[in-house]
């Protein structure tokens, strides 16, 4: 299996800093890797696609660069409704595997 | 708009079978390039992926849990279910379902979710 091991596992941040999570993958995935947005008690929303593409609808100050086995995810300017874990997913090959959480905190 | 929908009992025993189903709204289940999946996620854990189905009844499963699952579809009900046997505690979680892409390898939309404890 392919392990996704994303750091931090928690960051504190206020509205307007620049935020940077990682995902790493335990072999080379190509640039099958994707984000999700979580809030608490709701379901994970699609944010990035492999090949850094952004879901519609998903404002522009997330990016999502890498590829190989190391990936970042960046919000260019934390807004208030950004608060949330986010989770990277591999999708290289089965079984798909997911990564731990990064919980962007205040 | 695609939207999905989970059901089934919130309390398992333990070593009994769970069975949930996920019902798809706004659209076919019967839609190629896309699988449908289930995802589990036990409290403060990671997601993890149980498995899916594509219309036609192919399936992918995950070998952690492959010799206790089963998912099936029901494309006259626009349905696909899944049933787990033998759980035990570990197999708490909340459970999603969601439609699966093969060319992008995503998932989305997502059920809401739905909370299965195990528990006697």
């Amino acid at each position: 299996d392919i392990q996704m091991t994303q750091s931090p596992s928690s960051v504190s941040a206020s509205v307007g800093d620049r935020v940077t999570i990682t995902c790493r993958a335990s072999q080379d995935i190509s640039s099958w890797l994707i984000w999700y947005q979580q809030k608490p008690g709701k379901a994970p929303k699609l944010l990035i696609h492999p090949t850094s593409s952004l879901q519609s609808g998903v404002p522009s100050r997330f990016s999502g660069s890498g590829s190989g086995t190391e990936f970042t995810l960046t919000i260019s300017s934390l807004q208030p409704e950004d608060f949330a874990t986010y989770s990277c997913q591999q999708a290289k090959s089965f079984p798909l595997t997911f990564g731990g959480g990064t919980k962007v905190e205040i | 708009q695609l939207q999905l929908q989970e059901s089934g009992p919130g309390l398992v025993k333990p070593s009994e079978t769970l069975s949930l189903t996920c019902t798809v709204s706004g659209g076919s289940i019967s839609t190629s390039s896309y699988y449908w999946g289930w995802i589990r996620q036990p409290p403060a854990k990671r997601l993890e992926w149980i498995g899916d189905i594509y219309y036609g009844g192919n399936t992918n499963y995950n070998p952690s849990l492959k010799s206790r699952i089963t998912i099936s579809v029901d494309t006259s009900k626009n349905q696909f279910s899944l049933k787990l046997s033998s759980v035990t505690a570990a197999d708490t979680a909340v459970y999603y379902c969601a439609r699966w892409s093969t060319s992008v390898g995503w998932f989305d939309p997502w059920g809401q979710g739905t909370l299965v404890t195990v528990s006697s």
